[in-house]
């Protein structure tokens, strides 16, 4: 099956500092990726999802400011966290679909931890 | 606007007892139907999936699901409960409109005893 790697698995960084999640499609084609966030105990809320070069499309609620999407290419998206807050201490999860081939199978990455201090 | 409800947050089975994770969903047009598992600081695995065909539907490690349009339903089953099995569930809802974003479920905590 499809595999969908996220880098780093965890990372914990100082308030104040910025943060990079990689997300990539290892043997696919990602025409769409979406980024989730989970809190403890809770289910997976939807961030944002972005088209391979043009702009991500952010749920209402998230700052698009503070949470910034690139996906450049077929295969990789990326999610930078801006000026940490503790309160953005979550688990981060990626996901990617080809919409030309399967549009409505997804692949999840195994998440990122972030933890700042 | 499409939604995920999974009825029950915590459910404790004991080992070889039937598993019943419920889950119930809105929508106004044909859904894509999905059962994950997550266990402990880990990602998604797709335990099954309702896409259109058959509507009992066979995923992995023994679990089942039956899409039942009329009820709005998706109900995940499995006739025996291994200890294998505690972990998180959540059901999710994938519409072909609005770019195929998917929705879930606010998830079931499977507990199982010994």
């Amino acid at each position: 099956g499809a595999v969908v790697s996220q880098h780093p698995s965890w990372v914990i960084c100082k308030s104040g500092t910025s943060v990079k999640i990689e997300c990539r499609s290892l043997d696919f084609q990602a025409t769409t990726m979406f980024w989730y966030r989970q809190f403890p105990k809770q289910s997976l809320m939807l961030m944002a999802t972005s088209n391979e070069g043009s702009k991500a499309t952010y749920e209402q609620g998230v700052e698009k400011d503070k949470f910034l999407i690139n996906h450049a290419s077929l295969t990789l998206s990326t999610l930078t966290v801006t000026s940490a807050h503790p309160e953005d201490s979550s688990f981060y999860i990626c996901s990617a679909r080809d919409l030309g081939v399967v549009p409505y199978e997804q692949y999840f990455g195994p998440g990122t931890r972030l933890t700042v201090t | 606007a499409q939604s995920v409800t999974q009825l029950g947050s915590h459910v404790s089975v004991s080992e070889g007892a039937l598993v019943l994770l419920r889950c119930n969903y809105s929508s106004s047009v044909p859904p894509y139907l999905f059962w994950y598992v997550q266990y402990p600081n880990q990602g998604l695995q797709l335990l099954l999936k309702y896409t259109t065909g058959a509507t009992l539907v066979k995923g992995i490690n023994g679990f089942e699901a039956e899409f039942k349009k009329s009820e709005t339903s998706f109900h995940l089953t499995k006739p025996s409960a291994h200890m294998s099995d505690a972990a998180e569930y959540f059901c999710a809802v994938t519409l072909s409109t609005g770019g195929f974003k998917t929705i879930f479920g606010a998830g079931t905590r499977l507990f199982v005893k010994a």
